[in-house]
């Protein structure tokens, strides 16, 4: 099936530890996001990518770092550095265009005990 | 700059019943406006999209909304409600470049 893949759904970290969430599309879009979702505050944006070996800061970088070496696969680190990581973790992919929606997968739940 | 306000945290309406949610949203080009669902603990899911072609978006699920330039707004509506539709519901509008902008969403609670 063609979509976005999360994973892990659910993580639970200590405090000082640097965590990765995977994303993985077999859509062939060439753009995709991180989003970060807190109660209330709607989404917002962390880490974008249009194209593969670039990626560009969104509204709430700190803390954050990607790469994107393929064109499939865009994975976001929640460093230490991040005072307040525990949040929902969206990642989307985008078709070009000025009509392209975004495509969201199911999203990753990481608390910070 | 691009923004969206959605009007209402929370709206409840009883099974059957009308359900309107509110979008404005400011924009200096013009705008290509979106609605989403999200059911708890999931992703977000395209409910709607208007991108210049009809002021009356059709969606899925019996949804539709109507694009007021002279108001700025994209409220989203259903004649009937079902109680699948308890969600939380987010309206988006891109920015011709690389961002979308999200308002902070509307939870609609149905009541039987």
């Amino acid at each position: 099936d063609g979509g976005i893949t999360q994973s892990p759904k659910y993580l639970f970290r200590k405090e000082g530890q640097n965590v990765t969430l995977s994303c993985e599309q077999n859509l062939n879009h060439d753009a995709m996001y991180w989003y970060r979702q807190d109660p209330g505050q709607g989404l917002r944006l962390i880490y974008y990518s249009q194209i593969v070996n670039d990626f560009q800061k969104g509204d709430i970088a700190e803390g954050y770092s990607v790469s994107r070496e393929k064109k499939e696969s865009f994975p976001l680190t929640v460093t230490s550095a991040q005072k307040n990581p525990t949040a929902f973790y969206l990642c989307a992919t985008r078709q070009g265009g000025n009509t392209g929606e975004l495509f969201f997968g199911e999203g990753s739940r990481l608390t910070v005990l | 700059a691009q923004s969206v306000t959605q009007l209402g945290s929370h709206v409840s309406v009883s099974e059957g019943a009308l359900v309107l949610l509110r979008c404005n949203y400011s924009s200096s080009v013009p705008p290509y406006l979106f609605w989403y669902v999200q059911y708890p603990n999931q992703g977000l899911q395209l409910l709607l999209k208007y991108t210049s072609a009809a002021t009356l978006v059709k969606g899925i699920n019996g949804f539709e909304a109507e694009f007021k330039k002279s108001e700025t707004s994209f409220h989203l509506t259903k004649p009937s409600a079902h109680m699948s539709d308890a969600a939380e519901y987010f309206c988006a509008v891109w920015n011709n470049f690389n961002k979308f902008y999200f308002g902070s969403g509307t939870k609609l609670n149905v009541k039987p």
